[in-house]
């Protein structure tokens, strides 16, 4: 069974500073792909960031970086010098080999308010 | 300009009526998605094609139904069948051989 984990239902961060936001996954399937999502009250689904399971580095792009840690099954993502548009809902969400990679399932989400 | 574009934004309907929400893509891309969300929680899947004439059930498909007669349009209907229909619905769609979903930016249905 595929299982997302995201245990922070809300984080605070101040403007300019980083954070991080914690994501575990449960898998037997040797090969998977890892997403962030963010959603803001719009209501629209935007992607982030990609980390392929075999993958050798962490994915970055611009301000947003995964932290990947295969044994720990671990995706967090870091956002570098949060701006106040950052604040939003964020989703973690894996698919895998075992459904073609057709299947994304998604965790509960961390709501980020950034504070200026 | 190429995206998801997702018909209506906002949907009202008398419990017992059935409601069709739209769902059109001019990205090319091959496989479409229904996903359902419910305040403050993640996406539960309804239905997935893969390609034209195919589709299969997600985790929740139980009083939707959909349909895949054209590559560009995913339509998801929600039945009289549906408990509590009450909820955000998003349609993705994704390029088989590549990894991202995009989305359209949701329907949002209330039954009164």
């Amino acid at each position: 069974a595929q299982k997302i984990t995201q245990t922070q239902p809300g984080m605070f961060v101040q403007e300019k500073e980083a954070v991080t936001l914690d994501c575990t996954y449960d898998t037997s399937d040797p090969s998977y792909g890892l997403f962030w999502y963010k959603q803001p009250s719009s209501g629209e689904m935007i992607f982030l960031i990609y980390q392929g399971s075999y993958d050798q580095q962490n994915a970055t792009e611009g301000r947003y970086s995964l932290n990947f840690q295969k044994a720990r099954k671990s995706a967090n993502l870091v956002i570098s010098a949060s701006q106040l548009g950052d604040s939003a809902m964020y989703f973690c969400a894996m698919s895998s080999l075992q459904y073609n990679f057709n299947k994304f399932y998604f965790g509960s989400g961390t709501k980020l308010n950034v504070k200026p | 300009d190429g995206g998801i574009t997702q018909s209506p934004k906002y949907l009202f309907r008398k419990e017992g009526q059935n409601v069709t929400l739209s769902c059109e893509q001019n990205l090319n891309h091959d496989a479409m998605y229904w996903y359902r969300q419910d305040p403050g929680q993640g996406l539960r899947l309804i239905y997935y094609s893969q390609i034209v004439n195919d589709f299969q059930k997600g985790d929740i498909a139980e009083g939707y139904s959909v349909s895949r007669e054209k590559k560009e349009s995913f339509p998801l209907t929600v039945t009289s069948a549906q408990k509590n229909p009450t909820a955000f619905y998003l349609c993705g769609c994704r390029t088989v051989n590549t990894g991202e979903l995009f989305f359209g930016e949701g329907s949002r249905l209330t039954v009164l």
